[in-house]
């Protein structure tokens, strides 16, 4: 089973920020926490991932809490393209496979 | 990022012909690649773990002798859909890890139909 839980679905206005929350309120200090998203009928693309600390790519932001129980992943400026779903997993570093659960879709409207 | 390609993207076949998939990792060595199954409207669920010169690793409910693994390069693993039949018509999606083992690149799938 996934060990995280993440909205159904969400909208967000074209040109703002998208805040996709993610819990993982069992989370190993070893586990990290990864995001990928779906664009229909293609297969997962890598977004980001982190530890421990916040972490920002040319994609996304990723802002994990202190205690490590949460994070959201940030996209600062939504475009339609960024429509998908998004997957928040968590997993030891090395040699896993991901376990992902129904993820968030995102809708990003004009 | 590293590319993954599948062949083919799309497939028709009539049931009870079986069908070959190819996951191709193009710019990196993958000892281990991964299988997966995804039905309209749902998530993506492991199928079988495929490492490089050792006999894939299935996870539960799936069947071995239908759902065909070879992983015989580090480049190239293969599933072979056996005796298919309508229900087995889905969205096959493979993943290669990386070398060091922190990232997973995943192919553009390939949508079987049986019909």
């Amino acid at each position: 089973d996934a060990k995280t839980t993440q909205p159904t679905s969400m909208d967000c206005a074209e040109g703002r920020a998208a805040n996709l929350p993610c819990n993982h309120s069992t989370i190993s200090g070893n586990e990290y926490v990864y995001w990928y998203r779906q664009i229909h009928s293609q297969g997962p693309q890598y977004i980001i991932h982190g530890l421990k600390n916040n972490e920002t790519n040319e994609m996304a932001s990723l802002i994990i809490t202190e205690d490590r129980k949460s994070s959201t992943l940030i996209l600062p400026h939504a475009t339609l393209r960024d429509t998908a779903v998004y997957y928040c997993i968590v997993r030891v570093d090395y040699g896993q496979n991901f376990v992902f659960g129904p993820g968030t879709r995102l809708s990003v409207l004009p | 990022g590293a590319v993954v390609s599948q062949h083919p993207s799309r497939v028709i076949c009539k049931s009870g012909t079986s069908v070959k998939i190819e996951c191709r990792s193009l710019d990196f060595q993958a000892t281990t690649m991964f299988w997966y199954r995804q039905f309209p409207k749902q998530s993506l669920m492991l199928m079988a773990t495929s490492n490089e010169g050792s006999k894939a690793t299935y996870e539960q409910g799936v069947e071995k002798d239908k759902f065909l693994i070879n992983h015989a390069s580090l480049t190239l693993s293969t599933l072979t859909v056996t005796s298919a039949h309508p229900e087995d018509s889905s969205f096959y999606i493979c993943s290669a890890l990386s070398m060091t083992g922190d990232e997973q690149f995943f192919g553009p799938g390939t949508r079987l139909t049986v019909l």
